[in-house]
């Protein structure tokens, strides 16, 4: 069975700095079957990148995905206000199906 | 407008069942392989099941095999989780998400508001 282990767990930082969100998977994942997402408090959450590097529809260019084999991560270039939130990944493919890593709260300082 | 909205939840007890529905609408349905995942209160978002855009394929996580049951009525743009002998592990915010899936893995990019299921005596 395959983990996603996010890291850090919390991450303090202020409007216009940069987030830096790690990704580790316990074995190898295509980057092809690797998403991220936000979800704010009290919403659903909201597709940002696809196959590890590809951002979703109506998503800012602040937002960059990278990453292969065992490690991936979400950069927010400039965190803006409405970034703060709870960032997760998700892996599509090895066993179980689907698979979410435990996620990242980003929180201002 | 590309919508899903889930029904269904509610209080209930230990060992009692509950259906889940989500009603799609603004794009082809039957086009889209579907996914239930969920949240309980205060952690991270867990995979519950997925089915293929015609019921191709169905898998479940360990979690909930045997007791809970995914399908789709396309003619209906609806899709469903029948969840049987529910414990209070599986109180939980429920969302269904449309899951985009080709040759690579686009996302699930397309999720509803959640319906709230509680296990409780």
């Amino acid at each position: 069975e395959i983990v996603l282990t996010q890291s850090p767990g919390t991450l303090s930082l202020s409007p216009g700095e940069r987030a830096t969100l790690s990704c580790r998977a316990s074995q190898s994942v295509s980057s092809s079957y690797l998403a991220w997402y936000q979800q704010k408090a009290g919403q659903a959450p909201r597709l940002l990148i696809y196959a590890a590097s590809s951002r979703a529809t109506g998503i800012p260019d602040r937002f960059s995905g990278s990453g292969s084999g065992t490690d991936f991560t979400l950069i927010i270039s400039r965190l803006e206000p409405e970034d703060f939130a709870v960032y997760y990944c998700q892996q599509y493919v090895s066993s179980p199906r689907w698979t979410f890593g435990q996620g990242t709260k980003v929180e201002i300082k | 407008e590309v919508q899903l909205v889930e029904s269904g939840g509610g209080l209930v007890k230990p060992g009692g069942s509950l259906r889940l529905s989500c009603a799609a609408s603004g794009f082809t349905f039957s086009s889209y392989s579907m996914s239930w995942v969920r949240q309980a209160p205060g952690k991270g978002l867990e995979w519950v099941s997925s089915i293929g855009s015609i019921s191709s394929y169905i898998y479940y996580a360990d979690s909930v095999k045997g007791r809970f049951t995914i399908s789709r009525d396309n003619a209906k743009n609806s899709l469903y989780l029948q969840m049987n002998s529910l414990r209070a592990e599986d109180t939980a915010v429920y969302y269904c998400a449309r899951d985009r899936i080709a040759a690579d893995y686009y996302g699930m990019d397309v999720w509803g508001q959640g319906t709230t299921v509680s296990v409780s005596s």
